[in-house]
């Protein structure tokens, strides 16, 4: 049973576009989340992150937008740059220390 | 500045053979995690530490074991290697626990191959 979902498989953006990656979680206990993104054979690097109390996180052209109510968290990237296409983990924290992953999403950024 | 640091980088191994896998970590960071990435599935929590002698199953411990003797180390332990497990593996680090927002570092993964 997935507890963090991440219902896109791939996303195609063209470069300087907005790209938007979405998440679902069903567990109402998770506190914190995260984005990572990950190149092909090299380990995921933490890109930006949202406490629970938030709905709105931006570290330069990354924001996370988080709903509560709907258990949905995206992160928006503008504008999107060549070296943004990688695959993207959203994941979710909750009391007991677990970071639990979604499947991931592969963004390509069309020329 | 080395980070997370994961060895072996890949590793072939027969079913039924046992294996360690190494991590470790110069952070002097309490929380210590091991994730695998099957193609499609993501990244699944086998283990995770939360301080030297403390460790907790994650998602999908069968099949492994951990220790945390160190702060430094914590190594995963395969003893009856499947094909089941054939798989990218992922050690991970962060300070205090990400809620706190110190994020999780990773290191750069062992593929290891069970034929």
């Amino acid at each position: 049973d997935q507890q963090v979902k991440q219902n896109s498989p791939s996303l195609s953006v063209q470069e300087g576009r907005i790209s938007i990656l979405n998440c679902d979680y069903t567990n109402s206990m998770f506190d914190y989340f995260l984005w990572y993104k990950k190149y092909p054979a090299e380990g995921p690097t933490f890109l930006i992150s949202i406490s629970s109390i938030k709905d709105k996180n931006e570290d330069g052209r990354f924001t996370v937008f988080l709903n509560k109510s709907a258990k949905h968290l995206s992160l928006h990237i503008v504008p999107s740059q060549p070296g943004d296409s990688a695959v993207y983990f959203c994941a979710a924290v909750g009391r007991d220390d677990k970071i639990i992953f979604g499947k991931g999403t592969r963004l390509h950024i069309l020329p | 500045n080395a980070g997370v640091t994961q060895t072996p980088k890949f590793r072939i191994l027969k079913i039924g053979q046992s294996m360690t896998l190494q991590c470790a970590q110069d952070m002097n960071h309490n929380y210590m995690y091991w994730y695998r990435q099957d193609p499609g599935m993501g990244l699944k929590l086998i283990y995770y530490s939360v301080g030297a002698g403390i460790t907790d199953k994650g998602e999908v411990p069968n099949g492994y074991n951990v220790s945390r003797s160190t702060t430094e180390d914590f190594p995963l332990r395969l003893e009856l290697a499947a094909p089941s497990q054939t798989s990218v593996y992922f050690c991970a680090s962060s300070r205090q626990g990400v809620e706190l927002g110190t994020e999780a570092f990773f290191g750069q993964g062992t593929r290891l191959t069970v034929v």
